[in-house]
C-alpha cells in the first residue's frame, strides 16, 4: 500500500468556522508533511512532522494548527481563515527525513474560504 | 537560494508526437531531482526520481535525464497520448544544509496532447 489518503476532498468554510483536514498513511512512514498550493503555483511547504513531533514550521500563521496524533495520522486544524487561504492542501509522507526518503503525496483537499 | 525554472510554461502537441520538457536549477548541490505529474485539482504523482549520481531514469514511455553540473534535467515523453495531458512539475532536493528536507519546485509545464 503506497497510498496517502486525504479527507475531505472539498471543503467550503466561512471565516469564523473551525474545521479540520485529515491525512492518513499506512506505509509505516515516520515523516509527514503539509503543503499549500495556490492555483497555477507550485506547492509550498507548511509543516513537517518527524516521529510525531513537529520539526519544521515554515512561518505559517497560527490560524493553521497541525497535529499528529499517531504515526499514521496527520491533521490540520483551521480557524479564522481568510479568503486568501483558499487553496489545495496537500499532505505527503516519507519513510523519514533522510535525504534518500522519497515523499509520497495525497490527492489533496480543495479548500474554499468564503 | 535554489531556484527551479521550467520551460515551456505550456505545450500543446498532436497525439503521437515525442516531446521534451525542460527543468533548470541554479544550485547544482542537489541530492536528487524528481518529476511529478499533476492532473487539474489533484495531488502529485511521482513519475521519476533521479539521484545526483545518476544520469537518467526510465519508466515506460518516460525518460528523465540529469546534468547536475549544468543544472539541467529533461523529461522525454515518447509517443504522447491524450491521457498524458497534465501539469508536469520538477522538484529538487538540496544535498546539504539544514533544509535538506525541503523540495524546491518549478512552476510546471502544462501539457496538452490533442487527439
Amino acid at each position: 500500500d503506497t497510498e496517502v489518503t486525504q479527507t475531505p476532498k472539498h471543503l467550503v468554510m466561512g471565516m469564523t468556522n473551525k474545521k479540520s483536514l485529515k491525512c492518513e498513511q499506512h506505509m509505516g512512514h515516520r515523516a509527514m508533511y503539509w503543503y499549500k498550493q495556490k492555483a497555477k503555483k507550485p506547492p509550498e511547504l507548511m509543516f513537517v512532522y518527524s516521529y510525531e513531533k513537529l520539526s519544521i514550521n515554515e512561518s505559517v500563521p497560527s490560524r493553521f494548527s497541525p497535529e499528529c496524533p499517531n504515526s499514521s495520522l496527520l491533521n490540520l486544524h483551521l480557524h479564522a481563515l481568510q479568503p486568501e487561504d483558499s487553496a489545495l492542501y496537500l499532505c505527503a509522507s516519507s519513510q523519514g527525513q533522510r535525504l534518500a526518503d522519497e515523499q509520497y503525496f495525497g490527492p489533496g483537499t480543495r479548500l474554499t474560504v468564503t | 537560494k535554489q531556484e527551479v525554472t521550467q520551460i515551456p510554461a505550456a505545450l500543446s502537441v498532436p497525439e503521437g508526437e515525442n516531446l521534451v520538457l525542460n527543468c533548470s536549477f541554479t544550485d547544482s548541490a542537489i541530492y536528487n531531482l524528481q518529476w511529478f505529474r499533476q492532473d487539474p485539482g489533484k495531488g502529485l504523482t511521482s513519475l521519476l526520481l533521479i539521484q545526483s549520481s545518476q544520469r537518467e531514469q526510465t519508466s515506460g514511455r518516460l525518460n528523465a535525464s540529469l546534468d547536475k553540473s549544468s543544472g539541467r534535467s529533461t523529461l522525454y515523453i515518447a509517443a504522447s497520448q491524450p491521457g498524458d495531458s497534465a501539469t508536469y512539475l520538477c522538484a529538487v532536493r538540496p544535498g546539504s544544509g539544514g533544509s535538506n528536507y525541503k523540495l524546491t519546485f518549478g512552476k510546471g509545464t502544462l501539457l496538452t496532447v490533442n487527439p
